[in-house]
């Protein structure tokens, strides 16, 4: 399966800044996500985004999160305020159908991106 | 709405041992069904799915995953745990492949030599 790309690996921030989190997929997808994994705990969802728009999402993802795909290839998570309690590895995942070459059963996930607000 | 509980946050075993880890899912739908491996410092990396087709299912590294609907379990093994088996697993249950997954609190396996 084709990967996914996070940039950057590592950030770490001062409270209240903004920071915005990258995932590139190599091919073409159809939706994207992004979950959040505080340290110690488990993997969450966050978001789901599909045709450009949020398709779903979480309890957690408040005003302070946006997301968006720019330019029709990177798809990006920003966080406008950041609070201590954001701190956690963000997981970007990819998902597109059986008719694109693609295993539609699950997703695959990036890297991900270790976020420290301090 | 669907859930997995994850049953033992931190499981031991000797190397060369049997290694059992177990989830419990909760689902209103058929679920599909996933084990997560992650490596201290990595992402996640998919080991094995379970998607309504045959109930015993083989996945990377040696590991096997059991779907029992009666008692809603997704039971992962590996018959001969190896140290570098060692890593967080995690259990996940989705409606559909492109539906968000929602993921059990882990479990750390730990190898002793």
């Amino acid at each position: 399966e084709p990967e996914v790309t996070q940039t950057p690996s590592h950030q770490v921030t001062q409270m209240g800044q903004e920071v915005i989190l990258r995932c590139v997929p190599i091919s073409n997808h159809l939706y994207f996500y992004w979950y959040r994994q505080i340290l110690g705990q488990k993997v969450e969802f966050l978001v789901s985004f599909y045709n450009n728009e949020i398709s779903e999402k979480s309890e957690i993802f408040d005003d302070q999160f946006s997301v968006e795909r720019p330019d029709g290839s990177n798809f990006t998570l920003k966080i406008r305020s950041t609070k201590l309690e954001d701190s956690a590895m963000y997981f970007c995942a990819r998902w597109a159908p059986k008719i694109w070459g693609h295993d539609q059963e699950t997703q695959y996930f990036g890297p991900g991106t270790r976020l420290l607000v301090l | 709405a669907q859930s997995v509980t994850q049953l033992g946050s931190h499981v031991s075993v000797s190397e060369g041992a049997l290694v059992l880890l177990r989830c419990n899912y909760s689902s209103s739908v058929p679920p599909y069904l996933f084990w997560y491996v992650q490596y201290p410092n990595q992402g996640l990396q998919l080991l094995l799915k379970y998607t309504s087709a045959a109930t015993l299912v083989k996945g990377i590294n040696g590991f096997e995953a059991e779907f029992k609907k009666s008692e809603t379990s997704f039971r992962l093994t590996k018959p001969s745990a190896h140290m570098s088996d060692a890593a967080e697993y995690f259990c996940a249950v989705s409606e559909w492949g492109n539906n968000d997954m929602r993921f059990g609190a882990g479990t750390r396996l730990t190898v002793k030599p």
